[in-house]
């Protein structure tokens, strides 16, 4: 609906699982961006690919991994997550300065 | 001090009121802004752009105050369908063009 596609919509894998999380965006934007959002929490930004930077948060831990092949596809690999982890990840994309469109997000669940 | 802060409320107010919400931002180079909705365990979806001199969009006014680096969002006559989370957030200066979104602010109104 929006443009951005996210899948899955939901996942539950263990710690010792890996994953991948994908977007895609049929806007011909140049920018895609990773956001975590935990419960009752404000958006995190984790990581940002365009053309003119790419941006990684520091604090975002190792065992998330961004991919990013071409503009239209974002990649947020996982493994050996922790419980702390669970939370809605969002993907989202932009041309320029103009506004950010969003998927409908990966729900996480680390057990 | 945070770059975007508003205030997490809940706003908490009867169908057919008026309600305010101020935004403001540190970077005085920010070139864009906007006002989201999110609604619970949803992603955030595009409210309004806010423009220079102002813009209206049926219920719903934005302003812009540069001097005070601030953006507000003015809803009139609410709904029980406005009940949500209102994200404000920048964009641009300092060669950065990544959105940065405030922590958002609550809304609820009631019967």
């Amino acid at each position: 609906e929006t443009g951005v596609t996210q899948t899955p919509r939901h996942l539950v894998m263990g710690m010792t699982n890996k994953k991948s999380l994908k977007c895609e965006q049929h806007l011909g934007h140049n920018a895609m961006y990773w956001y975590k959002q935990s419960a009752k929490k404000p958006l995190e930004l984790m990581f940002v690919y365009s053309l003119e930077e790419r941006v990684e948060n520091n604090s975002v831990p190792s065992r998330f991994s961004p991919e990013c092949p071409n503009s239209s596809h974002l990649f947020l690999h996982l493994h050996t997550l922790q419980p702390e982890d669970s939370a809605l990840y969002l993907c989202a994309s932009s041309q320029g300065q103009a506004e950010a469109f969003f998927g409908q997000g990966t729900r996480l669940t680390v057990v | 001090r945070k770059e975007v802060e508003q205030d997490p409320g809940p706003f908490n107010v009867p169908e057919g009121a008026t309600v305010a919400f101020n935004c403001t931002y540190s970077n005085s180079a920010s070139q864009s802004f906007f006002w989201y909705r999110q609604d619970c365990r949803k992603e955030p979806k595009l409210l309004m752009s806010v423009y220079s001199s102002g813009n209206e969009d049926g219920r719903f006014t934005a302003q812009l105050n540069r001097a005070s680096q601030y953006i507000s969002l003015l809803i009139r006559d609410s709904k029980l369908s406005d009940s949500a989370t209102y994200l404000c957030v920048v964009r641009g200066g300092g060669g950065s063009y990544i959105p940065t979104f405030g922590r958002g602010t609550s809304l609820i109104v009631h019967p």
